[in-house]
């Protein structure tokens, strides 16, 4: 069974800084594409970032583009988004997915909220 | 960027009766190497991830019941459930992967009328 779980969400200033985490079992990690997406309260779902099965390559959405960093390490089964600057509207949930024949969002998500 | 737009934004049925969801793609996301549309459907309830109904455009997904199909190519899709049931009151999003940003639909709220 997949499993997703995120982590490293929390309150931060403006202009801070965080770490997010995503630990994953029940597949082969490292034959996958994954992604974050975000969705702010009330809101609907934005896509975030990916990035490849080998970490090669990765795509962000623009609004993020030049603050987050996508990363990963097989090794360890985690994936990590790692934003800087922090704004206000970047307060959302974060959820991991994996890749495949489509986005599978398996966990529970994770809480970011930007506010001074 | 592909912009994915749903209608409607709201929608409310009777239970029983059929919902019928849109989702339009400002350009084509039909891979011609594959001939697969690459579009998914997800079901999100309050405090939930989002859950994949149908993917490829119109392949259900294993468990998912089959009062929820899905159909069209190209730039416009459909998710349909035949017969409403109260456990469907969600929010229902389309997303395509077919190029970076894998975009979303705004979303579409079913109530039960």
């Amino acid at each position: 069974e997949v499993q997703l779980v995120e982590s490293g969400g929390g309150l931060v200033q403006p202009g801070g800084s965080l770490r997010l985490s995503c630990a994953v079992s029940g597949f082969t990690f490292s034959r996958y594409w994954m992604s974050w997406v975000r969705q702010a309260p009330g809101k609907g779902l934005e896509w975030v970032a990916n990035i490849k099965r080998d970490g090669s390559e990765e795509y962000y959405v623009d609004s993020v583009k030049g603050r987050f960093t996508i990363s990963r390490d097989n090794a360890r089964n985690s994936l990590y988004l790692q934003m800087n600057s922090l704004r206000a509207e970047d307060t959302a949930v974060y959820y991991c997915a994996k890749g495949g024949d489509y986005w599978h969002y398996g966990g529970q998500g994770t809480l970011v909220t930007v506010s001074s | 960027d592909i912009v994915m737009t749903q209608s409607p934004d709201s929608l409310a049925v009777s239970l029983g009766e059929r919902a019928t969801i849109n989702c339009r793609s400002s350009q084509s996301v039909l891979s011609r190497s594959s001939n697969k549309n690459s579009l998914t459907w997800y079901q999100q309830k309050p405090g939930q991830p989002p859950k994949v109904l149908i993917y490829w455009a119109s392949t259900r997904e294993s468990g998912v019941p089959d009062r929820f199909s899905g159909s069209g190519s190209g730039t416009d899709f459909t998710l349909t459930i035949s017969s409403l049931q109260a456990e469907d009151v969600a929010v229902y999003y389309c997303q395509h992967h077919y190029s970076n940003p894998n975009t979303f639909g705004q979303g579409t709220r079913l109530e039960i009328k």
